[in-house]
């Protein structure tokens, strides 16, 4: 029930083209629902975050989608570019609590020129 | 310095050495925190400290033992470790633990066991 489950594992989109990588949760407790991006030879770093009180939350080309009554979230990428590559992960905690982040397994994404 | 930085950047010991990473965050933060990342799988929590004091060990092995002795450092010393110990060792950090505080990563210590 702590699991957060992300698809697909890996994903290759075409420049200006968008990206969609989905995650699944079961605990319904969950209140706090972040994407992180990785660039190789680097720690994540936050991308954007999301509270289950709005349904979609936009900044710039990032777009978080957010069904409560479906326990799913999805990051979309629009206008995908070659510096959008890298690896990225969702996760989830309760209260924001950040010891108790659960994350997802991560989807490496290649956007291709 | 900015950030959070984590030194040595790669580390290659056998499984009968004794070796130590460290992280040095720059932010001014209270909290800490050590993760493991492994290729295809979640990453894992495994040691959590708050102003100093661990306050989590995710049922991490005796064979990884942390240090905390201040809010700006932290440590994992590392012995008699095995091969599958060999991952992505991720330091973290954040104003505070709870209250949807973002976590800052430092880059990792690429630790290889032979």
């Amino acid at each position: 029930q702590q699991q957060v489950k992300q698809s697909p594992q890996s994903l290759i989109v075409q420049k200006g083209g968008i990206s969609i990588i989905n995650c699944a949760y079961e605990n319904t407790a969950f209140d706090y629902f972040p994407w992180y991006q990785q660039f190789p030879g680097k720690g994540p770093a936050l991308l954007i975050a999301i509270r289950p009180d709005v349904s979609e939350k936009k900044e710039g080309r990032f777009t978080i989608s957010f069904n409560k009554s479906a326990k799913q979230f999805s990051l979309h990428i629009m206008d995908s570019q070659p510096g959008d590559s890298a690896t990225y992960f969702c996760a989830a905690s309760v209260g924001g609590a950040t010891n108790k982040l659960i994350f997802g397994t991560g989807t490496l994404l290649a956007v291709q020129p | 310095e900015t950030g959070v930085t984590q030194t040595p950047r790669h580390l290659v010991m056998g499984m009968t050495n004794k070796k130590s990473l460290k992280c040095e965050q720059h932010l001014g933060h209270n909290a800490m925190y050590w993760y493991k990342q492994s290729a295809k799988k979640p990453l894992e929590l495994m040691f959590v400290y708050n102003f100093k004091e661990q306050t989590e060990n995710n049922s991490v092995p005796s064979r990884f033992s942390p240090e905390c002795p201040n809010s700006s450092h932290l440590f994992l010393h590392l012995h008699t470790l095995q091969p599958e110990d060999s991952a992505l060792y991720l330091c973290a950090s954040s104003r505070e633990l709870a209250g949807y505080n973002e976590q800052f990563f430092g880059p990792g210590t690429r630790l290889t066991v032979l």
